[in-house]
């Protein structure tokens, strides 16, 4: 079965860094995912597709402050500078044979 | 550049079917480069893919919502649509379409998503 696992809750301080992770299910780690921001009372926007390798491809306008890595079964979103507008869902979502999948999402607040 | 816009009715009785139309503009919908979706997101939860489909018609469908599912695409107007038959509270979400990128026939991210519409079943 095609499981994306997130943390439900992250928080770190404005201009700090953090690292958001997806975890993908037993026998899918070689599996690219994409990564999704949803602010307040907005629609979910695309960031960046990251492949098994670490290499990532940003949505137009995404800012340098967003970057991805991976390392076996586990994708990071890594955000640095927080700033306010950063506080939000985020998503992880992948594909494979036919099927979408969506993690559960991690709300990230901004302190 | 390409935006989505969903289009349809805010309210759908229970065991009627909902009908949803997201138009495409800025670019083709027939376009060999993608795939067109829907996802719904219920109140105060993660979102959930509903359906896939290409410029040609192949579809591919949520295995959980299968039975209920259709998804077609009209080219000539660069539309795509939802039908979703038996609705019932538990259909109640917004609903997402959005643009797909082709990189494999096994699916791929997500890469520009409309605003989404809020569909409520209820009598």
């Amino acid at each position: 079965q095609f499981v994306l696992t997130q943390s439900p809750s992250a928080s770190a301080s404005l201009g700090a860094s953090v690292k958001l992770t997806c975890t993908l299910s037993s026998g899918h780690s070689s599996y690219a995912i994409a990564w999704h921001q949803q602010q307040p009372e907005k629609g979910p926007r695309y960031l960046m597709k990251l492949n098994s390798d670490g290499s990532h491809y940003k949505g137009d306008g995404i800012p340098d402050r967003f970057s991805g890595s991976s390392s076996g079964a586990e994708r990071y979103l890594t955000i640095s500078s927080l700033q306010s507008e950063d506080e939000a869902n985020y998503y992880c979502q992948t594909w494979g044979s036919g099927i979408r999948v969506f993690g559960g999402g991690t709300k990230l607040t901004v302190l | 550049q390409l935006q989505l816009q969903e289009s349809g009715p805010g309210l759908v009785k229970p065991s009627e079917t909902l009908s949803l139309i997201c138009t495409v503009s800025g670019g083709s919908i027939s376009s060999s480069s993608y795939y067109w979706d829907w996802i719904r997101q219920p109140p105060g939860k993660g979102p959930e893919w509903i359906g896939t489909i290409y410029y040609s018609g192949s579809t591919y469908y949520n295995p959980s919502l299968k039975s209920r599912v259709t998804i077609s695409v009209d080219t000539s107007k660069n539309q795509f649509s939802l039908r979703l038959s038996s609705v019932t509270a538990a259909d109640t979400a917004v609903y997402y379409c959005a643009r797909e990128m082709f990189g494999s026939s096994w699916g791929d991210a997500f890469d520009i998503w409309g605003q989404g519409t809020m569909v409520t079943v209820s009598s």
